[in-house]
């Protein structure tokens, strides 16, 4: 079974303070790690994907197979960061389906 | 482009009746996922069609049907409705099923 697990289901950050969301996964094979991010009033959309090692609007994710994990990282928040954000696992060719973790709600303060 | 586009954006049906939700995914798209998002959860894997054949199947019962058409959209049929059915369900399409998946802004369906 795949699963995803996002402990934290809301966060508050400050403005220009280091933002982490952590994304802990449970999968057999050698999954596909994903973040998506939904802005209020906007639709779901990907931020970044595990294998294309992008940086997108300063987010990093780094996939940790002995800790299971893919925290989101960014070393200073901005206010446009405030969204809802969710981890997901693909198992790659063949179970391509997209497993979601609950979501973190990241509110900036400014 | 206007993106993965659905139809109608909210639903309001009784327990026990049918409903069908509508996608038209990206141009030159051919893989079509359904995903189910109640509230407070993440979304949850429905269907994925690719090339009009059913490719996969979430746990989900058989009052769940989908399919998709030559011109790549697709249909999600609910049968005998439950209280329980009340979410936002979600289209998502990629160019293939391996392909960065686009997703709708969803149908809200309320079931009374």
């Amino acid at each position: 079974a795949q699963r995803v697990t996002q402990p934290e289901k809301l966060l508050s950050v400050f403005k220009g303070a280091p933002v982490e969301l952590k994304c802990n996964y449970s999968y057999s094979g050698s999954p596909e790690l994903f973040w998506y991010v939904q802005y209020s009033r906007q639709r779901l959309q990907l931020l970044l994907r595990h294998i294309s090692r992008e940086s997108i609007k300063g987010f990093t994710a780094d996939l940790n197979k002995g800790e299971t994990s893919f925290h989101l990282k960014k070393p200073f928040a901005q206010e446009e960061d405030s969204a809802m954000y969710y981890c997901a696992l693909s198992g790659g060719f063949g179970n391509e389906k997209l497993t979601f973790g609950t979501g973190t709600r990241l509110t900036i303060i400014p | 482009d206007a993106g993965v586009t659905q139809s109608p954006t909210h639903l309001i049906k009784t327990r026990g009746q049918h409903v069908t939700l509508r996608c038209s995914p990206i141009s030159g798209h051919k893989s079509v996922s359904w995903y189910q998002q109640v509230l407070g959860q993440g979304p949850q894997f429905i269907f994925q069609y690719y090339e009009k054949e059913e490719r996969g199947r979430g746990n989900f019962p058989d009052r769940f049907s989908a399919r998709q058409f030559p011109n790549y959209s697709s249909e999600l049929n609910v049968n005998a409705l439950l209280l329980g059915d009340s979410a936002l369900y979600l289209c998502a399409s990629s160019r293939t099923p391996q392909g960065t998946t686009y997703f709708g802004p969803g149908t809200r369906l309320l079931v009374l």
